[in-house]
């Protein structure tokens, strides 16, 4: 079955940095665009980036443009999400997500928890 | 940029229809997506193009798209539907990105 599980998340002074990483299994992870999904607490879901299958298009919310870079290892069946300069309003759960365009996000991970505080 | 208009909450009585909608320029030309999230939990499609229901998703969640409006109506609610329900399209009109709805509380009385 389809599994996307992040890792990476903890608690970071502003800023400093922080990658996140997502392990695919379960299906053919170079076929399929993913996105990077935020929630920050008691709040909703916010889009933070998209890659295509072969890694050449990418596309960032303005929130983070600049600041953040996704990258994937096709190799590995790994997503990347590399967070610079960070800010206490990035300070959410951060999901890995399949999907491409104007396609559904069909699966997401279990999310993974970023704390930006001094 | 594109923006998506949600009600913060809906309130239904169990057995009873709940409508949420999703409001947007236009939004009857793109495809809307819609997923559920429970607390603590990740989101949940349950709704794709429009009005498509996912596997295992009950008949009970149907959707409409058009004009500026889209809904996603739950027949026949029950007390596991209480639930944020987002609103979700790809809009590529500007610069491309994905952009959710502000999220709708449905509160089952």
């Amino acid at each position: 079955q389809v599994q996307l599980v992040e890792s990476g998340g903890g608690v970071v002074q502003p800023g400093r940095s922080l990658r996140l990483s997502c392990a695919a299994s379960g299906f053919s992870f170079s076929n399929f665009g993913m996105h990077w999904v935020r929630q920050a607490p008691g709040k909703g879901l916010e889009w933070v980036a998209a890659i295509w299958y072969h890694g050449n298009n990418k596309y960032y919310a303005d929130a983070v443009k600049g600041r953040f870079t996704v990258s994937r290892d096709n190799s590995k069946d790994t997503l990347y999400l590399q967070m610079d300069s960070l800010r206490a309003d990035d300070t959410a759960v951060y999901y890995c997500a399949r999907g491409v365009e104007a396609q559904p996000i069909d699966y997401w991970g279990q999310g993974t928890l970023v704390t930006v505080s001094s | 940029s594109y923006v998506l208009t949600q009600p913060p909450s809906v309130s239904v009585a169990p057995g009873k229809t709940a409508r949420i909608t999703c409001g947007g320029n236009n939004i009857g030309s793109k495809s809307v997506h819609w997923y559920q999230q429970r607390p603590g939990q990740a989101p949940v499609l349950v709704i794709h193009y429009d009005a498509a229901r996912p596997s295992g998703i009950p008949e009970r969640f149907s959707g409409s798209n058009s004009g500026n409006t889209a809904t996603l109506t739950i027949s026949r609610v029950e007390a596991g539907d209480e639930a944020d329900y987002y609103c979700q399209v790809w809009d590529s009109s500007s610069h491309n990105r994905l952009v959710f709805g502000g999220g709708t509380k449905l509160t089952v009385l």
